[in-house]
């Protein structure tokens, strides 16, 4: 059975600090992992990681992805009280052109002023 | 472009009952998957179509099913709904293949 898990589970930190938030996988068939931010309502989409080594950065975040070790970080630098969320990862498998996404239990990132 | 609509936003049901939720994907996209999301077991997967057709289904009981029309709208039923079926049904589209998936608001249901 495919598996996402994420570390940590929660993270309190204060503004201007640095995060990093892992997630490591086991799937048949792997295909990319995303990245997403959740708030209050449904995810939106941050990142999508398909070869190893190569970092994707969008503003303060940053992802990269280790398909020898089964792992991706995401980094946020200076973080904002704004980046306050739940952070998911989630892996695209499958062996036909139609990917399932298996979710993480996702990082619960809170940042205080 | 207008994002992934779900209808309705909030359900009450009690148990026993059924349920049909309704999903419009992002224009030109044709894939739509299901998601269920809880605070014990967060976001777990529940099935995918594309072009009409069930590609992946995830490790629900037969009470839940769905169907996508020609264009590309879905509907996910839940049927003898049970207290555990409480959760928010998320629906993602994409243009299939193995990119990144948009979702929509999500529909809150709630069973007594």
């Amino acid at each position: 059975e495919d598996k996402v898990v994420q570390s940590p589970l929660s993270l309190v930190v204060h503004e201007g600090d640095t995060v990093t938030l892992n997630c490591s996988y086991e799937v048949t068939n792997f295909r990319s992992l995303l990245w997403y931010k959740q708030e209050k309502k449904a995810p939106t989409f941050l990142f999508m990681l398909t070869s190893s080594g190569i970092e994707k950065k969008s503003g303060r975040l940053s992802s990269i992805l280790d398909k020898k070790e089964l792992f991706s970080i995401l980094n946020i630098t200076a973080t904002q009280t704004g980046d306050s969320a739940i952070y998911l990862c989630a892996v695209v498998s499958g062996g036909t052109s139609y990917g399932k996404l298996t979710f993480g239990q996702g990082t619960i990132l809170t940042v205080h002023p | 472009k207008a994002g992934v609509t779900q209808t309705p936003r909030y359900l009450i049901k009690t148990r026993g009952q059924q349920v049909t939720l309704s999903c419009s994907p992002i224009s030109g996209h044709r894939s739509v998957s299901w998601y269920q999301q809880t605070p014990g077991q967060g976001l777990q997967f529940l099935f995918e179509y594309f072009s009409e057709t069930q590609r992946n289904k995830g490790n629900f009981p037969g009470r839940f099913s769905g169907r996508q029309f020609s264009n590309s709208r879905s509907e996910m039923n839940v049927s003898t709904l049970e207290l555990g079926d409480s959760a928010l049904y998320l629906c993602a589209s994409s243009l299939g293949g193995y990119g990144e998936q948009f979702f929509g608001p999500g529909t809150r249901l709630t069973v007594l």
